[in-house]
């Protein structure tokens, strides 16, 4: 079935340094692949999306390429702020479009 | 403005007693979903319903019940029957079967705690 495995965090960086968190999906299809934010006792944010191969999402300085050939769709910022600090979940839609399958969620947690 | 709103933020149940958290969306979403969430942990989903008065089980059900009586409103029911309900739950919601690929829409969440 679907999947989605992401690195377990937490990923602790000092400010300003470069972020990756790797996700991988199961290459069922041709998914729309997404990258959610959750920030301490909220909900889930949609923070990039894309919809076919070698599609670049971006928002607020991260980006995820939609890579085929690895079925890989990281996340990646140049330059971390203190804000940044969240849960950063990586999902696939099925091939259905009416249902996402959620990565087990990366803490990040940036320090000043 | 369009949304999802949850209620209450802050739940306290007894043991024993059913609670029931709500769901309100206005973007005129086909499909609505609930999930639990634990400590560090990611999503777990409970119930969905991609339409008025159908709903699926989720991965776990068990100790939940739902309805689906208006597009809008899609509310959980946590039982007694759920043996260990004290989590963070969040509902969310998505426009399938137009052909646009937004993802979901969540709200804010309820935490529910046992005491």
């Amino acid at each position: 079935g679907d999947s989605v495995t992401q690195m377990e965090g937490p990923v602790t960086l000092s400010e300003e340094a470069f972020l990756t968190i790797n996700c991988t999906y199961t290459a069922t299809g041709y998914p729309s692949l997404f990258w959610y934010v959750q920030y301490p006792g909220e909900g889930l944010q949609l923070l990039l999306k894309a919809t076919k191969a070698d599609d670049k999402g971006s928002n607020k300085g991260f980006e995820a390429t939609y890579r085929k050939e690895t079925t890989s769709f990281h996340l990646e910022k140049g330059s971390v702020q203190v804000s940044d600090s969240a849960v950063y979940f990586c999902a696939r839609l099925n091939n259905a479009g009416n249902m996402l399958t959620f990565g087990g969620g990366t803490r990040l947690m940036v320090k000043p | 403005d369009g949304g999802i709103t949850q209620s209450p933020k802050y739940l306290f149940r007894k043991e024993g007693q059913n609670v029931t958290l709500s769901c309100e969306q206005n973007l005129n979403h086909d499909a609505m979903y609930w999930y639990r969430q634990d400590p560090g942990q990611g999503l777990r989903l409970i119930y969905y319903s991609q339409i008025v008065n159908d709903f699926q089980k989720g991965d776990i059900a068990e100790g939940y019940s739902v309805s689906r009586e208006k597009k809008e409103s899609f509310p959980l029911t946590v039982t007694s029957a759920q043996k260990n309900p004290t989590a963070f739950y969040l509902c969310a919601s998505s426009d399938v079967g137009t052909g646009t690929n937004y993802g979901y829409t969540f709200g804010s969440g309820t935490r529910l705690t046992v005491v």
